[in-house]
């Protein structure tokens, strides 16, 4: 039964400090998403990414999270440096279209 | 205005009975729509496709309807495992991106 895996599983950090969730996505789904969700603004969009190429990062704060794809199973998402605010469950999804997404268990991401 | 509106609930129904949750848009353009199950401190998962024709998958029930631009979700005869957050999607067909309601919290008590 393939599955999006993603690690770690849970993250505790300082403000100031670099914050990288990984993900992998079901081997031959050629789109992986990035969400970040929380219990006030729900299931937010981050980025988007088809065949491995960035198609849209619009929901990310610029100057400080990244997210690339270095190869076809690996998807990383980076937040440096990480602020308090940015405490949420991170989940990545892979699919075949953008229609049916396949999630990860999430990142749940701490920062004091 | 939300793009996708769900009443958050929580709906608090019996076991066996039917509950029913709707879902309103504000894109008519909108093409694609969809339920997610999404337990607590689970990932999302895709529950059903909503199609215009309307479908059922055993004790589920999702319709459409373009008019009023809303999608609902009849669940008959629930179960206590049917306890958990309902997310409405909907897409438009011209991009790629999944609008997501807030979702609707189901409890089914004993």
């Amino acid at each position: 039964d393939a599955r999006v895996t993603q690690t770690p599983r849970h993250k505790v950090t300082e403000m100031g400090q670099e914050v990288t969730m990984r993900c992998q996505p079901i081997l031959g789904h050629n789109t992986v998403f990035w969400y970040r969700q929380t219990m006030m603004q729900g299931l937010e969009l981050l980025a988007y990414f088809r065949n491995r190429a960035p198609l849209d990062d619009s929901g990310m704060p610029k100057d400080r999270f990244s997210a690339e794809m270095p190869d076809a199973t690996l998807a990383t998402l980076k937040i440096q440096p990480s602020e308090p605010r940015d405490s949420a469950v991170y989940f990545c999804a892979s699919g075949l279209s953008p229609d049916t997404q396949y999630f990860g268990p999430g990142t749940r991401l701490t920062v004091l | 205005r939300k793009e996708v509106e769900q009443d958050p609930g929580p709906f608090n129904v019996p076991e066996g009975a039917t509950v029913a949750f709707n879902c309103t848009y504000s894109n008519s353009a909108s093409q694609s729509f969809f339920w997610y199950r999404q337990d607590c401190r689970k990932e999302p998962k895709l529950l059903m496709s909503v199609y215009s024709s309307g479908n059922e998958d055993g004790r589920f029930t999702a319709q459409l309807n373009r008019a009023s631009q809303y999608i609902s979700l009849l669940i008959r005869d629930s179960k206590l495992s049917d306890s958990a957050t309902y997310l409405c999607v909907v897409k438009v067909d011209s991009n790629y991106q999944l609008i997501w309601g807030a979702g609707t919290k189901l409890i089914i008590k004993p």
